[in-house]
């Protein structure tokens, strides 16, 4: 079946702009996490959701970031007044539930360059 | 906080050689621990993971052991091939959390080569 995709798959913005990054999980995962990749770093967590609720939003790393899963299945990733240290990619996860043996799965990622 | 430390990179082995990439981590209670792997131009792909102490988990000739009490969980092959050649992530996930984030290492390059 279908993975988890985003899109865009790259984005390129001049700095200032904003910007929406888009995940379908897999159908009926009802968790669903984003994380930032920096080059050459390791996966950080951003956020998370189950179903429509944003449990945790702990790691967006300013009032400029925003995440949405209005239905409880596609979520947004919002970046407003974008900044040159938001260059990364942007990794969206889906789990069937969120219990501690529900594997994650990655969608490709979108790479955000900031110019 | 919980924390992943892995060894740098890159690890240039030839072909049929023996790989090892260590792991250790910090976390309080009895964390989940996972490898990732990094094709080239793909996403994040699970490998293996282990869920509590004394574990193993193995995949496509991939092992690591949970080892609670040097807190570790390297990555080792028998014998590798040119395929392998991708970024592993070593992460763990806490226990009875709300979230069950997973917190990663930077990553190890590795290149096989023929």
């Amino acid at each position: 079946g279908a993975g988890v995709s985003q899109s865009p798959r790259y984005k390129v913005a001049k700095r200032g702009q904003d910007v929406a990054l888009r995940c379908d999980p897999i159908s009926g995962h009802v968790s669903l996490f984003w994380y930032q990749q920096a080059l050459g770093q390791g996966p950080e967590f951003l956020t998370y959701f189950q179903n429509e609720a944003q449990l945790d939003k702990s790691g967006l790393p300013s009032d400029r970031f925003f995440a949405e899963r209005p239905e409880g299945s596609v979520s947004t990733l919002k970046i407003q007044r974008t900044q040159q240290e938001d260059s990364a990619v942007y990794l969206c996860a889906s789990s069937l539930a969120n219990g501690n043996y529900n594997e994650q799965f990655f969608g490709p990622g979108t790479r955000l360059t900031v110019l | 906080g919980d924390s992943v430390t892995q060894m740098e990179g890159p690890v240039t082995l030839s072909e049929e050689a023996f790989l090892t990439i260590n792991c250790t981590y910090t976390a309080t209670g009895y964390p989940s621990l996972f490898w990732y792997v990094q094709y080239p131009g793909e996403g994040l792909q699970l490998l293996l993971k282990a869920t509590k102490a004394d574990d193993k988990g193995s995949n496509k000739g991939f092992e690591a052991t949970y080892r609670k009490e040097t807190t570790s969980f390297h990555l080792e092959k028998g014998s590798v091939q040119v395929s392998d050649s991708a970024v592993y992530f070593c992460a763990l996930r806490g226990y009875g959390g709300a979230t069950n984030k997973l917190i990663f290492g930077t990553g190890t390059l590795l290149a096989v080569q023929p």
